[in-house]
């Protein structure tokens, strides 16, 4: 298995706080991503990262920003956290945009 | 964008066979993955196809044609361990990968 961690599992918050989700990976892939999982909705892609300090936007990424400092960590932040951002977050990582492999997720509950 | 659509469950018998379709409309098309995910679990690879034809990979198969946007994952000798939702995703040419929403394989004894 790909040595890929997320931080925390699991997290409770309420709307309008500050989140942010932790991706670290031991690889040295040079791609890292950040999907959420809803249900009818399948992954959809938040953010991703071709590089250190290197990121573009995916198809849901209003209300996030991400930051990758380190090859081996990328960060994903809700600013002001909203009851529609409650989701299963997945991080994946590749090392030439073929196959992705997932952290195993965060579940973010925000009330 | 993309448009991809697969059924959203489908049940079959411990050791028979069974196909799940997968049609995608895509404004840029660079290759069709297929990924595994069971309940509470992370999504894990099984298949990759880029160009027209069939992969073989053990059990699992994966078909694709370009020209129909069209692709199926093949699942044969079903095990009890099958049961999961499989995921299709296709990836554009800015190498972001697009999923559909995912098919849960019940499989019964």
């Amino acid at each position: 298995d790909a040595g890929i961690t997320q931080s925390p599992r699991h997290k409770v918050t309420e709307t309008g706080t500050p989140v942010t989700l932790r991706c670290h990976q031991t690889e040295n892939h040079r791609y890292m991503y950040w999907y959420r999982q809803d249900p009818g909705h399948g992954l959809r892609l938040i953010h991703y990262s071709y590089g250190v300090k290197d990121t573009d936007k995916g198809e849901v990424s209003d209300g996030y920003s991400v930051s990758r400092s380190k090859t081996e960590d990328f960060l994903l932040t809700l600013e002001s956290a909203t009851s529609s951002q409650t989701s299963v977050y997945f991080c994946a990582i590749s090392p030439d945009s073929n196959e992705q492999f997932f952290g195993p997720g965060t579940r973010l509950t925000v009330l | 964008g993309q448009n991809i659509d697969q059924p959203t469950e489908m049940t079959a018998t411990e050791g028979a066979i069974v196909q799940i379709n997968c049609t995608y409309q895509t404004s840029g098309f660079n290759g069709l993955f297929w990924y595994q995910q069971h309940a509470g679990e992370a999504p894990t690879f099984l298949s990759y196809n880029v160009l027209d034809g069939l992969e073989e990979k053990g059990r699992f198969s994966s078909f694709l044609s370009r020209s129909k946007g069209y692709s199926y994952l093949l699942l044969k000798e079903l095990q009890m361990k099958d049961s999961a939702s499989y995921l299709c995703a296709v990836r554009s040419h800015d190498y972001k990968l697009s999923f559909g929403a995912g098919t849960t394989v019940t499989v019964r004894a």
